[in-house]
């Protein structure tokens, strides 16, 4: 499976800040995927990312909020606008492995952990 | 729409006895099914799945999971359980046919292994 990177890993951030996370595949990649994590919560897809075209949001979020980057096939940026501690969450790249009977599995990175205060 | 429910918060097992962690999916067409655990302060691994064939799937850590197409049941299960083992395990279903590219989550069991 690919290994997948985030940046940050973690973060307190400030109230009404925005705040950038990176993430890096070590190999070309179609589909990515952006998940959030609430504390004690299961994981809410936020947005699927294609590169060379606009990333498409779940119901609920938007693009004003999580404005998301794919400037090509091994990387990507979402980053978590206007803050408040409701965005304190776990933030996870995943990406689809494509290959033959994989069954399209979506593998994760570490997560950005970010506190808002 | 497909779902996928996990009908225990928490599983406490005693280490050395086995142990199962449940799961229902509903989705309308064949369903891709999927393990993953969360290690404390760690991102989500995955652990195994089912696609087609062979009901009784092997994963990592030694866990393996059951599919049951009448029951629309995929439990994950261990023989002998470890106080290693203790983690956020969470279940996942993926429609093919109708759920496009959206791996559904259930809501997690967090499972505790006493030595």
């Amino acid at each position: 499976s690919a290994v997948i990177s985030q940046k940050p890993s973690r973060d307190i951030c400030q109230r009404g800040t925005s705040l950038t996370i990176q993430c890096q595949v070590d190999s070309q990649v179609t589909m990515m995927f952006w998940y959030r994590q609430q504390p004690g919560q299961s994981l809410t897809l936020i947005a699927t990312a294609n590169q060379g075209s606009e990333a498409t949001y779940e119901s609920g979020f938007v693009i004003d909020k999580f404005p998301i980057s794919r400037p090509n096939l091994t990387f990507s940026t979402l980053t978590v606008s206007n803050m408040s501690p409701e965005d304190s969450s776990i933030y996870l790249c995943s990406v689809e492995d494509r290959s033959q009977d994989s069954g399209n599995t979506i593998y994760f990175g570490e997560g950005s952990w970010l506190t808002v205060v | 729409a497909q779902s996928v429910a996990q009908p225990e918060d928490q599983v406490n097992v005693a280490e050395g006895n086995p142990l199962t962690v449940k799961c229902t999916y509903s989705v309308s067409g064949n369903p891709y099914l999927f393990w993953y655990v969360q290690y404390p302060n760690r991102g989500l691994q995955f652990l195994l799945k089912y696609i087609t064939g062979d009901n009784l799937v092997k994963g990592s850590y030694g866990f393996e999971a059951e599919f049951n197409k009448s029951q629309t049941s995929f439990h994950l299960k261990k023989p002998s359980a470890l106080v290693s083992d203790s983690a956020l395990f969470f279940c996942a279903v993926r429609d093919i046919r109708t759920g496009g590219f959206k791996t559904i989550f259930g809501a997690g069991t967090r499972l505790f292994v006493k030595a």
